[in-house]
Protein backbone atom coordinates (compact mmCIF):
# COMPACT_ATOMS: atom_id res chain seq x y z
CA UNK A 1 0.00 0.00 0.00
CA UNK A 2 1.06 3.22 -0.93
CA UNK A 3 2.04 5.88 1.77
CA UNK A 4 0.04 8.82 0.20
CA UNK A 5 -2.41 7.46 -2.54
CA UNK A 6 -4.91 9.69 -4.93
CA UNK A 7 -7.24 9.14 -7.70
CA UNK A 8 -4.95 9.88 -10.92
CA UNK A 9 -7.92 11.10 -12.93
CA UNK A 10 -8.40 12.71 -15.05
CA UNK A 11 -11.54 14.56 -13.36
CA UNK A 12 -13.61 16.58 -15.77
CA UNK A 13 -16.24 18.82 -13.97
CA UNK A 14 -18.01 21.24 -16.32
CA UNK A 15 -17.44 25.07 -15.07
CA UNK A 16 -19.20 26.25 -12.36
CA UNK A 17 -19.40 22.75 -11.01
CA UNK A 18 -18.08 21.58 -7.60
CA UNK A 19 -14.81 19.89 -7.94
CA UNK A 20 -14.25 16.73 -5.34
CA UNK A 21 -10.62 15.42 -4.75
CA UNK A 22 -9.85 12.85 -2.80
CA UNK A 23 -6.78 11.27 -0.79
CA UNK A 24 -6.16 8.95 1.15
CA UNK A 25 -3.38 8.23 3.88
CA UNK A 26 -1.95 5.08 5.36
CA UNK A 27 -0.13 5.98 8.70
CA UNK A 28 -2.24 7.04 11.05
CA UNK A 29 0.41 9.02 13.26
CA UNK A 30 0.31 11.79 10.10
CA UNK A 31 -0.29 15.84 11.52
CA UNK A 32 -0.10 17.69 8.46
CA UNK A 33 -1.57 17.72 5.14
CA UNK A 34 -1.10 20.03 2.53
CA UNK A 35 -2.75 20.35 -1.09
CA UNK A 36 -0.42 21.73 -4.16
CA UNK A 37 -1.88 22.67 -7.48
CA UNK A 38 0.43 22.07 -10.33
CA UNK A 39 -0.03 23.96 -13.84
CA UNK A 40 1.64 22.19 -16.67
CA UNK A 41 5.67 22.70 -16.89
CA UNK A 42 5.57 24.63 -13.30
CA UNK A 43 6.16 24.04 -10.30
CA UNK A 44 3.78 22.96 -7.18
CA UNK A 45 2.09 26.13 -5.14
CA UNK A 46 0.73 25.78 -1.71
CA UNK A 47 -2.93 26.31 -1.96
CA UNK A 48 -4.07 24.62 1.25
CA UNK A 49 -2.62 22.99 5.02
CA UNK A 50 -5.34 21.91 7.04
CA UNK A 51 -3.86 20.53 10.97
CA UNK A 52 -6.91 19.09 12.48
CA UNK A 53 -10.13 17.43 11.82
CA UNK A 54 -13.04 19.29 10.58
CA UNK A 55 -13.48 21.49 7.38
CA UNK A 56 -11.19 24.90 6.56
CA UNK A 57 -12.18 27.25 3.65
CA UNK A 58 -10.48 29.30 1.79
CA UNK A 59 -12.28 31.17 -0.95
CA UNK A 60 -13.64 28.77 -3.25
CA UNK A 61 -11.51 26.19 -1.85
CA UNK A 62 -12.30 23.82 1.22
CA UNK A 63 -9.71 21.17 2.58
CA UNK A 64 -11.71 18.45 4.86
CA UNK A 65 -9.77 16.22 7.06
CA UNK A 66 -11.00 12.87 8.58
CA UNK A 67 -8.04 11.45 10.88
CA UNK A 68 -9.75 8.50 11.58
CA UNK A 69 -10.52 7.27 8.66
CA UNK A 70 -7.27 8.78 6.98
CA UNK A 71 -8.59 10.83 4.09
CA UNK A 72 -8.47 14.49 3.15
CA UNK A 73 -10.51 16.19 0.52
CA UNK A 74 -9.88 19.20 -1.20
CA UNK A 75 -13.63 20.79 -2.64
CA UNK A 76 -13.04 23.39 -5.26
CA UNK A 77 -16.40 25.75 -5.66
CA UNK A 78 -17.70 27.21 -8.44
CA UNK A 79 -14.40 25.36 -10.43
CA UNK A 80 -12.97 28.06 -13.48
CA UNK A 81 -11.02 26.86 -16.79
CA UNK A 82 -8.30 28.45 -14.99
CA UNK A 83 -8.42 25.73 -12.10
CA UNK A 84 -7.37 23.03 -14.84
CA UNK A 85 -4.05 21.80 -13.29
CA UNK A 86 -2.62 18.30 -11.45
CA UNK A 87 -3.72 18.76 -7.41
CA UNK A 88 -1.17 16.86 -5.31
CA UNK A 89 -1.90 15.70 -1.56
CA UNK A 90 1.12 15.76 0.91
CA UNK A 91 1.65 14.34 4.40
CA UNK A 92 3.75 15.03 7.32
CA UNK A 93 4.14 12.43 9.59
CA UNK A 94 5.70 14.49 12.54
CA UNK A 95 8.39 16.80 12.85
CA UNK A 96 11.36 16.24 11.15
CA UNK A 97 9.79 13.74 9.01
CA UNK A 98 10.12 14.32 5.30
CA UNK A 99 7.04 15.10 3.29
CA UNK A 100 5.37 12.39 1.56
CA UNK A 101 4.08 13.15 -1.81
CA UNK A 102 0.70 11.56 -3.45
CA UNK A 103 0.69 11.09 -7.36
CA UNK A 104 -1.22 13.56 -8.01
CA UNK A 105 -4.93 14.16 -9.82
CA UNK A 106 -5.40 15.64 -12.86
CA UNK A 107 -8.42 17.95 -12.87
CA UNK A 108 -9.90 19.54 -15.95
CA UNK A 109 -12.70 22.47 -15.98
CA UNK A 110 -14.65 22.42 -19.09
CA UNK A 111 -16.32 25.56 -20.01
CA UNK B 1 5.84 36.10 -0.06
CA UNK B 2 8.59 33.21 -0.10
CA UNK B 3 10.79 33.31 -2.53
CA UNK B 4 12.79 30.01 -3.85
CA UNK B 5 14.87 30.70 -7.03
CA UNK B 6 16.93 28.09 -8.80
CA UNK B 7 20.38 28.88 -11.09
CA UNK B 8 18.76 27.54 -14.38
CA UNK B 9 15.52 26.74 -16.27
CA UNK B 10 16.52 24.92 -18.84
CA UNK B 11 20.06 22.67 -18.73
CA UNK B 12 21.38 20.80 -21.34
CA UNK B 13 24.68 18.46 -20.22
CA UNK B 14 27.05 15.99 -21.49
CA UNK B 15 27.44 12.04 -20.26
CA UNK B 16 29.79 11.98 -17.60
CA UNK B 17 30.01 15.87 -17.06
CA UNK B 18 29.48 17.26 -13.18
CA UNK B 19 26.64 19.25 -12.83
CA UNK B 20 25.76 21.89 -9.82
CA UNK B 21 22.31 23.02 -9.44
CA UNK B 22 21.44 26.03 -6.76
CA UNK B 23 18.65 27.12 -4.82
CA UNK B 24 18.43 29.52 -3.04
CA UNK B 25 15.50 31.15 -0.45
CA UNK B 26 15.31 34.05 1.06
CA UNK B 27 12.97 33.59 4.23
CA UNK B 28 14.99 32.52 6.69
CA UNK B 29 14.18 28.47 6.52
CA UNK B 30 15.61 25.81 7.90
CA UNK B 31 15.01 23.18 5.74
CA UNK B 32 15.69 22.75 2.25
CA UNK B 33 14.70 19.80 0.02
CA UNK B 34 15.55 19.01 -3.78
CA UNK B 35 12.83 16.42 -5.74
CA UNK B 36 13.27 15.29 -8.98
CA UNK B 37 9.61 14.74 -11.03
CA UNK B 38 9.07 12.49 -13.73
CA UNK B 39 6.13 11.56 -15.91
CA UNK B 40 3.97 8.76 -14.25
CA UNK B 41 6.87 8.92 -11.17
CA UNK B 42 5.57 11.36 -9.23
CA UNK B 43 7.51 13.62 -7.20
CA UNK B 44 10.82 11.74 -5.87
CA UNK B 45 13.11 12.88 -3.08
CA UNK B 46 16.45 12.98 -3.39
CA UNK B 47 17.69 14.80 -0.33
CA UNK B 48 17.05 17.16 2.59
CA UNK B 49 18.89 19.35 5.03
CA UNK B 50 17.37 20.41 8.52
CA UNK B 51 20.35 23.03 8.99
CA UNK B 52 23.62 24.35 7.92
CA UNK B 53 25.87 21.86 7.15
CA UNK B 54 23.39 18.87 7.73
CA UNK B 55 22.26 16.63 5.31
CA UNK B 56 19.74 13.70 5.20
CA UNK B 57 18.98 11.03 2.12
CA UNK B 58 15.65 10.64 0.84
CA UNK B 59 14.13 8.04 -1.30
CA UNK B 60 16.50 8.35 -4.46
CA UNK B 61 20.30 9.62 -3.59
CA UNK B 62 22.25 7.35 -5.54
CA UNK B 63 24.18 9.38 -8.05
CA UNK B 64 23.19 12.65 -6.18
CA UNK B 65 25.54 15.10 -3.60
CA UNK B 66 24.22 18.36 -1.89
CA UNK B 67 25.67 21.00 -0.11
CA UNK B 68 24.56 23.12 2.69
CA UNK B 69 27.40 25.80 3.46
CA UNK B 70 24.72 28.74 4.50
CA UNK B 71 21.11 28.92 5.78
CA UNK B 72 19.68 30.18 1.86
CA UNK B 73 21.90 27.89 -0.20
CA UNK B 74 21.16 24.65 -0.84
CA UNK B 75 23.30 22.90 -4.24
CA UNK B 76 22.37 19.82 -5.67
CA UNK B 77 25.65 17.96 -7.26
CA UNK B 78 25.64 15.12 -10.08
CA UNK B 79 29.15 14.12 -9.63
CA UNK B 80 29.15 12.05 -13.38
CA UNK B 81 25.99 12.99 -15.30
CA UNK B 82 23.69 10.29 -16.86
CA UNK B 83 20.79 10.10 -19.41
CA UNK B 84 18.76 8.59 -16.72
CA UNK B 85 19.09 11.37 -14.90
CA UNK B 86 17.52 13.59 -17.69
CA UNK B 87 14.57 15.25 -15.30
CA UNK B 88 12.64 18.14 -13.72
CA UNK B 89 15.11 19.15 -10.60
CA UNK B 90 12.74 20.49 -8.12
CA UNK B 91 13.98 22.74 -4.94
CA UNK B 92 12.14 23.37 -2.00
CA UNK B 93 12.20 25.30 1.56
CA UNK B 94 10.00 25.19 5.01
CA UNK B 95 10.34 26.31 8.06
CA UNK B 96 11.37 23.76 11.03
CA UNK B 97 8.55 21.80 11.96
CA UNK B 98 5.43 20.28 10.38
CA UNK B 99 5.12 22.88 7.68
CA UNK B 100 4.55 23.82 4.41
CA UNK B 101 6.93 23.80 1.58
CA UNK B 102 7.83 26.84 -1.28
CA UNK B 103 9.26 25.18 -4.17
CA UNK B 104 11.24 26.94 -6.62
CA UNK B 105 10.34 26.83 -10.54
CA UNK B 106 12.58 24.20 -11.10
CA UNK B 107 15.08 23.10 -13.72
CA UNK B 108 14.83 20.83 -17.20
CA UNK B 109 17.38 18.93 -16.98
CA UNK B 110 18.93 17.32 -20.63
CA UNK B 111 21.73 14.88 -20.16
CA UNK B 112 22.73 13.84 -23.82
Amino acid sequence: QKEVEQNSGPLSVPEGAIASLNCTYSDRVSQSFFWYRQYSGKSPELIMSIYSNGDKEDGRFTAQLNKASQYVSLLIRDSQPSDSATYLCAVIKTSYDKVIFGPGTSLSVIP
Amino acid sequence: DVKVTQSSRYLVKRTGEKVFLECVQDMDHENMFWYRQDPGLGLRLIYFSYDVKMKEKGDIPEGYSVSREKKERFSLILESASTNQTSMYLCASSLRGLREQYFGPGTRLTVT
